[in-house]
């Protein structure tokens, strides 16, 4: 166990609708992270925060959005979503960005029919 | 954009044999990272070198790093079925915080 919590672990919705992704960090952690992973992408980098703050971004669509929230928790937003956005989604923590590993959670895979 | 690329795509090999995997990269780092991933669960981080290290072990893991020529190898020692998985490597760039991973190397212990 990783102590990064995601949830939830499956999800199906259908194209056009909205989905909230959720992640609990390891305990002291302040930074988390935001992947999303598929079969022809692979582990694509969306955003990260550090304490509340948004530090990095990736390639993430306009109709995504996330935020890390005081007590450090984060959320991704998923919108209008197609058939493509169908993939694995990974939180990860840290607690020192650039100088340790990264823990990732379980994931949420996301089915969009 | 992946700033690794592994090496090989995959690979097959019989149990208590070695088993290497090449990364390079393109950007100046911070350090360079190795994670494990079973099909389809969280990965799991494995080793972590800094950009002014050069070796570095863990249990039956053996990391190298050349910064010179962007490059990174791992080699698993005496593999077992356990160590079928896939492998990545991650770059912390030195302009920002970003993890980036390859699309990772598919290791596949035989029996």
């Amino acid at each position: 166990d990783s102590g990064v919590t995601q949830t939830p672990k499956h999800l199906i919705t259908a194209t056009g609708q909205r989905v909230t992704l959720r992640c609990s960090p390891r305990s002291g952690d302040l930074s988390v992270y935001w992947y999303q992973q598929s079969l022809d992408q692979g582990l694509q980098f969306l955003i990260q925060y550090y304490n509340g703050e948004e530090r990095a971004k990736g390639n993430i669509l306009e109709r995504f959005s996330a935020q890390q929230f005081p007590d450090l928790h984060s959320e991704l937003n998923l919108s209008s979503l197609e058939l493509g956005d169908s993939a694995l989604y990974f939180c990860a923590s840290s607690v020192t960005p650039g100088q340790t590993g990264a823990f990732f959670g379980q994931g949420t895979r996301l089915t969009v029919v | 954009s992946q700033q690794g690329e592994e090496d090989p795509q995959a690979l097959s090999i019989q149990e208590g044999e070695n088993a290497t995997m090449n990364c390079s990269y393109k950007t100046s780092i911070n350090n360079l990272q190795w994670y494990r991933q079973n099909s389809g669960r969280g990965l799991v981080h494995l080793i972590l070198i800094r950009s002014n290290e050069r070796e570095k072990h863990s249990g039956r893991l053996r990391v190298t790093l050349d910064t010179s020529k962007k490059s990174s190898s791992l080699l698993i020692t005496a593999s077992r079925a356990a160590d079928t998985a896939s492998y990545f490597c991650a770059t912390d760039a030195n302009r920002d915080d970003k993890i980036i991973f390859g699309k990772g190397t598919r290791l596949h212990i035989l029996p």
